[in-house]
């Protein structure tokens, strides 16, 4: 079955970095766009950022562009988010996201990790 | 930036049709999707380009698309069917994705 497990949230002070990690399997991940969503405590979901299936285009949300850089290693199955120059509002669950294939999904989002939360504090 | 508009509240009682409405400039060109996250879980997905259904979701959820609103519809909610419902698309370039902000469905 597919399964999506994030790792790598903690605490980290602010203007500190921090790698979070998407461990995918159950699907042939090299097939598939990936996103990062991320959720602040008691608030809504924001996009964060999408690779495609190939890692050849990249893009962001503007509250994180210049900041934050999405990666992928089709070899090792797992997708990656660098967050740099962390600010108190980059507190949040964050959660990894596989594009559906097109003819079953169209660009939805149809399997999400569990999320790992990241907190920015001094 | 791309904003899609949500109330963010609607109730109705079980049985009832609960309409959540997601509002953006893009949507006469763009699909929109609805997401269903409950309290402490995961998003799930309910409707994607407008007004299809994955695999498992329930008959009752449907969704519509008309100019720049998209309407996300629950006929006979179930009580089960509270949470927090998000509708979700593309700015004109299609590159990047927007969530709205959400409305909290309650079913009592």
């Amino acid at each position: 079955q597919v399964q999506l497990v994030e790792s790598g949230g903690g605490v980290v002070q602010p203007g500190r970095s921090l790698r979070l990690s998407c461990a995918a399997s159950g699907f042939t991940f090299s097939s598939h766009g990936m996103h990062w969503v991320r959720q602040a405590p008691g608030k809504g979901l924001e996009w964060v950022a999408v690779i495609w299936f190939d890692g050849s285009n990249k893009y962001y949300a503007d509250s994180v562009k210049g900041r934050f850089t999405i990666s992928r290693d089709n070899s090792k199955n797992t997708l990656y988010l660098q967050m740099n120059s962390l600010r108190a509002e980059d507190t949040a669950v964050y959660y990894c996201a596989r594009e559906a294939n097109i003819e079953v999904a169209g660009l939805g989002l149809d399997y999400w990790g569990q999320g790992t939360l990241v907190t920015v504090s001094s | 930036s791309y904003e899609l508009t949500q109330p963010p509240s609607v109730s109705v009682s079980p049985g009832q049709t609960a309409r959540i409405t997601c509002s953006g400039d893009a949507l006469p060109k763009k699909y929109a999707y609805w997401y269903q996250q409950k309290s402490g879980q995961a998003p799930v997905l309910v409707i994607y380009e407008d007004n299809k259904r994955p695999s498992g979701i329930p008959e009752r959820f449907s969704g519509s698309s008309s100019g720049t609103m998209a309407t996300l519809t629950i006929s006979g909610a179930q009580v089960e069917d509270e949470a927090d419902y998000y509708c979700y698309s593309t700015d004109r370039s299609g590159d990047h994705r927007v969530f709205g902000g959400g409305t909290k469905l309650t079913v009592l």
